[in-house]
């Protein structure tokens, strides 16, 4: 069956515009994760989404970070006034259930001007 | 929070020879050790994972060991092929979803 998708695949902007990212989950897959991978830090958790509710935020590394989730389904990642240090490719992972094997999807690579 | 270190960080062999990739984690409540390989331009794939409960796993040329006493987990890929070349991630969970990932070991199989 399909994947994890992800979209766009590629996203160049502007310093101090803002972005969204996109997530569609395997069908079916309650749980959802972001993270996001940088050379310098590596793959990094952000957030995870059970159903439309996000029990654990504490990745998001500042509040121009947010995400939500509608339907069980899309994810949305919107990065508000992007910095360079933003630069990063940004992953979505689901699973049938939390704890569950997660399922990575290619990832959205941004670039920050 | 959960700190995991990986080593090495770049692995060269020859084909048909064995690979092992190390990491260590430093909360003892972490209980779920996934392993995942990489290839350019996409995510991460699982290839195998272990729970806390369970001291060895083995699929087919692949095979995770967990020491959990020492704190330490092992990828052991035998009989390795160019197609195995990628970069390999471990990573530990204490939450069961929320991952925390070791830097990676890119492995290079030379024919």
């Amino acid at each position: 069956g399909a994947g994890v998708s992800q979209s766009p695949s590629n996203k160049v902007t502007e310093k101090g515009k803002d972005v969204e990212l996109r997530c569609d989950p395997i069908s079916g897959h309650t749980a959802l994760y972001w993270y996001r991978q940088s050379l310098g830090q590596g793959l990094e958790f952000l957030i995870y989404f059970q159903g439309n509710s996000a029990p654990d935020k504490s990745g998001l590394p500042s509040d121009r970070f947010s995400a939500e989730r509608t339907g069980g389904s899309v994810s949305t990642l919107t990065i508000q006034r992007t910095q360079q240090e933003d630069s990063a490719v940004y992953l979505c992972a689901s699973s049938l259930v939390s704890s569950d094997t997660q399922y990575f999807g290619p990832g959205t690579r941004l670039t920050v001007l | 929070g959960e700190n995991v270190e990986q080593h090495p960080s770049t692995l060269s062999v020859q084909e048909g020879d064995s690979a092992v990739i190390k990491c260590t984690y430093s909360d003892s409540a972490s209980n779920y050790f996934p392993w995942y390989k990489q290839e350019l331009g996409k995510g991460p794939q699982l290839i195998i994972d272990i729970r806390s409960n369970v001291g060895e796993k083995k699929d087919q040329r692949i095979a995770v060991t967990l020491n959990k006493t020492a704190k330490h987990f092992s990828l052991h890929i035998t009989e390795t092929q160019p197609e195995d070349s990628a970069v390999y991630f471990c990573a530990a969970s204490i939450t069961g979803y929320a991952l925390n990932f070791g830097k990676g070991t890119s492995l290079l199989v030379t024919p």
